[in-house]
């Protein structure tokens, strides 16, 4: 089965709305992390956000926040106030177990455009 | 925020040649590092996971003979390409784990090498 899914190839959205991204992940671990990064063209991999698997709250960051449900193994990213900078490619991750030192598991991504 | 270099940013060699691809971690110590491959449009894909002194892990489907890793130190980490061939072009990425900062959650990636094998 596979760690993480997820299912929108591409999204749009329209500058200035908000666009949730979605993801699914797959773990018997009890202890894992979750993770958002953003590639643009350029490639490089930009860390978003982080949500641990104990954390009681949802994670936020700037624009950036996690919804994370639990009991549906969901962790969807939404960008709020989207920029036409936020155009790229979104990956969902998960790390199981506590050593930081564990490999990441990728989605296959969501390509996002922020239209005008 | 922690850096993690990688040189060079883009390469391109003839089949049958090797090429080096370096990743730095720049201003923290990196026990472990991971490469990944990125086909377009597509996913990362781990290829192996290289831990200071010691021999790198390899993922099933990896030809450890092929990609040679070498982690030599605590900031560097080595991947060559071995008797290049077309079908290795591809985007590689490093990453390096975090030190005791307090995102040591974190993998800190490289911005990636795109080779292309002629």
């Amino acid at each position: 089965a596979q760690k993480i899914t997820q299912t929108q190839p591409g999204m749009f959205v329209q500058e200035k709305e908000a666009v949730t991204l979605d993801c699914t992940y797959d773990t018997s671990d009890p202890s894992y992390g979750l993770f958002w990064y953003k590639q643009p063209s350029s490639g490089e991999m930009i860390f978003l956000i982080y949500q641990g698997s104990y954390d009681q709250q949802n994670a936020t960051e700037g624009r950036y926040s996690l919804n994370f449900q639990k009991a549906r193994k969901s962790a969807n990213l939404v960008i709020s106030a989207s920029q036409l900078g936020d155009s790229a490619m979104y990956f969902c991750a998960m790390r199981e177990g506590l050593n930081t030192g564990n490999q990441f598991y990728f989605g296959t991504g969501t390509s996002l455009t922020v239209i005008p | 925020g922690a850096v993690v270099s990688q040189h060079p940013s883009r390469v391109i060699c003839k089949s049958g040649t090797s090429v080096k691809i370096e990743c730095r971690s720049l201003d923290f110590q990196a026990t472990t590092m991971f490469w990944y491959r990125q086909f377009p449009k597509k996913s990362l894909m781990l290829m192996a996971t290289s831990n200071e002194g010691s021999k790198a892990t390899y993922e099933q489907g990896v030809e450890k003979d092929k990609f040679l890793i070498n982690h030599a130190s605590l900031t560097l980490s080595t991947l060559t390409v071995t008797s290049a061939h077309p079908e290795d072009s591809s985007f590689y990425i490093c990453s390096a784990r975090g030190g005791e900062t307090d995102r040591s959650y974190e993998q800190y990636f490289g911005p990636g090498t795109r080779l292309t094998v002629t």
